[in-house]
């Protein structure tokens, strides 16, 4: 069973301060990882891929990913009242599924 | 770029009648597009992979009779509900993907089914 595991929070921030979600995956043979970003009744939006060991950063947006440690995070800088959303982790899986697998999604409050 | 498009966004059907959504990529091709299902609160479900000019690949416990999944061209698929019941009262998403070397998915909007 390939998993994806993620905090369901809610993770409740203050307005400014950096809000750091984390997921874990178990295909140790995956090499593709996204996080969606999902308001209260619309669809999921992508906002990070991240396919190598390390950082990428976009804008307030970093994604760090450690393969050896199957640990996927992202960090928003910065945080806003508008990024209060449900943050998904995505993790492609190859060898004959080709598809992606989706934790259940950390809520993030943002609050004044 | 990467737009999806689904229509329509939000449809009342009776018990009993059938029910068809689109999903069109706008601006790409897309080999494979994805149909998802989420009630409220819980998490996306998907239901079945469609590969254009092939059958659709259903997930265990999806009815393929039920949900009939179209991939007839590289930038249309729809799905049709039929002989909707209210517990199909759900979120509808699909999803595409460029071509197999890619791994990016981008959603369309979504479609909300309420059947009465």
């Amino acid at each position: 069973q390939k998993e994806v595991e993620q905090n369901s929070g809610p993770l409740s921030v203050p307005e400014g301060a950096i809000a750091s979600l984390n997921c874990t995956y178990s295909d140790r043979g995956s090499q593709s990882f996204f996080w969606y970003r999902q308001y209260s009744g619309k669809s999921p939006e992508l906002i990070m891929s991240i396919y190598s060991n390390g950082d990428k950063e976009d804008g307030r947006f970093t994604a760090q990913l450690n393969k050896a440690s199957q640990y996927v995070s992202l960090l928003i800088r910065d945080s806003q009242p508008s990024d209060s959303a449900t943050y998904l982790c995505a993790v492609y899986l190859s060898g004959g599924y080709n598809k992606l697998i989706f934790g259940a999604g950390t809520r993030l409050a943002v609050h004044p | 770029g990467a737009v999806v498009s689904q229509h329509p966004s939000w449809v009342i059907c009776k018990s009993g009648t059938s029910v068809k959504i689109e999903c069109r990529s706008l601006d790409f091709q897309a080999t494979t597009m994805f149909w998802y299902r989420q009630f409220p609160k819980q998490s996306l479900m998907l239901m079945a992979t469609s590969n254009e000019g092939s059958k659709a690949t259903y997930e265990q416990g999806v009815e393929k009779d039920k949900f009939l999944i179209n991939h007839a061209s590289l930038t249309l698929s729809t799905l049709t509900v039929t002989s909707a019941h209210p517990e199909d009262s759900s979120f509808y998403i699909c999803s595409a993907r460029e071509s197999q070397g890619r791994s990016e998915q981008y959603f369309g909007p979504g479609t909300r089914l309420t059947v009465t």
